[in-house]
């Protein structure tokens, strides 16, 4: 049974502190994304990964970072959090061939207070 | 990068007609176009794709169409339920490159 999990599900974190969202996958996919949604607005992409240590920007990468060190891991990383970081985020992966299909986590909520 | 137009934003129907979403790319080597369904509250889910070597697909309820010389793509619900009602996502993508997502319509089914 393929599955992206991410943890924590629900965080609240006050302005200034730094933030740790965790993904894993299970399905030994190369590449794997992180996505930031707004209530009632689309997938924004913060960053991607193509594999342990080969990381890039999406379309709003300022205010955050990734980690890749294991290919069923990738972090993202907030430093000095900010009250407009309060979304939830995404994190998804994909194979490289054959099926395209991004399976997505469940979701973190995020509240920066 | 890949820009994916999507409209309606929000669309109402009757339950039991038909509901269409339509989108559009900009970028000729798109090849691979998935449609993906979001519950409230739940992660997207991947509901019907299609690739650029077709040009109907249909799975049940759900058929997506794909005219690749206008650079569009379409979602029809046929026999629309409430269970339909959720936000729609349409999206395009080259090979193994990023999906670049279209920004959603909401889908109301009215009982």
């Amino acid at each position: 049974d393929m599955k992206v999990t991410q943890m924590p599900r629900y965080l609240i974190k006050r302005m200034g502190e730094n933030v740790l969202l965790e993904c894993g996958q299970d399905m030994s996919h190369e590449t794997m994304y992180w996505y930031r949604q707004d209530p009632g607005l689309g997938l924004q992409l913060i960053y991607i990964s193509y594999d342990v240590d080969s990381n890039s920007e999406g379309d709003i990468p300022k205010g955050y970072r990734v980690s890749r060190k294991k290919r069923e891991h990738f972090s993202l990383i907030l430093d000095s959090a900010k009250t407009n970081q309060t979304s939830v985020y995404f994190c998804a992966s994909n194979r490289d061939w054959g099926s395209y299909e991004q399976y997505f986590g469940p979701g973190t909520r995020l509240t920066v207070l | 990068g890949e820009q994916v137009e999507q409209l309606p934003s929000i669309l109402r129907v009757q339950e039991g007609s038909s509901a269409s979403i339509n989108c559009s790319y900009e970028d000729s080597a798109s090849n691979y176009f998935p449609w993906y369904k979001q519950e409230p509250g739940e992660n997207p889910k991947l509901i019907i794709d299609i690739r650029s070597n077709m040009e109907r697909k249909q799975i049940q309820e759900l058929i997506v169409l794909l005219d690749k010389k206008a650079k569009r793509f379409s979602l029809h619900i046929t026999d629309t339920q409430p269970g339909d009602s959720a936000m729609y996502f349409c999206a395009a993508s080259r090979s193994n490159n990023r999906i670049f997502f279209g920004d959603g319509t909401q889908l109301v089914v009215k009982p």
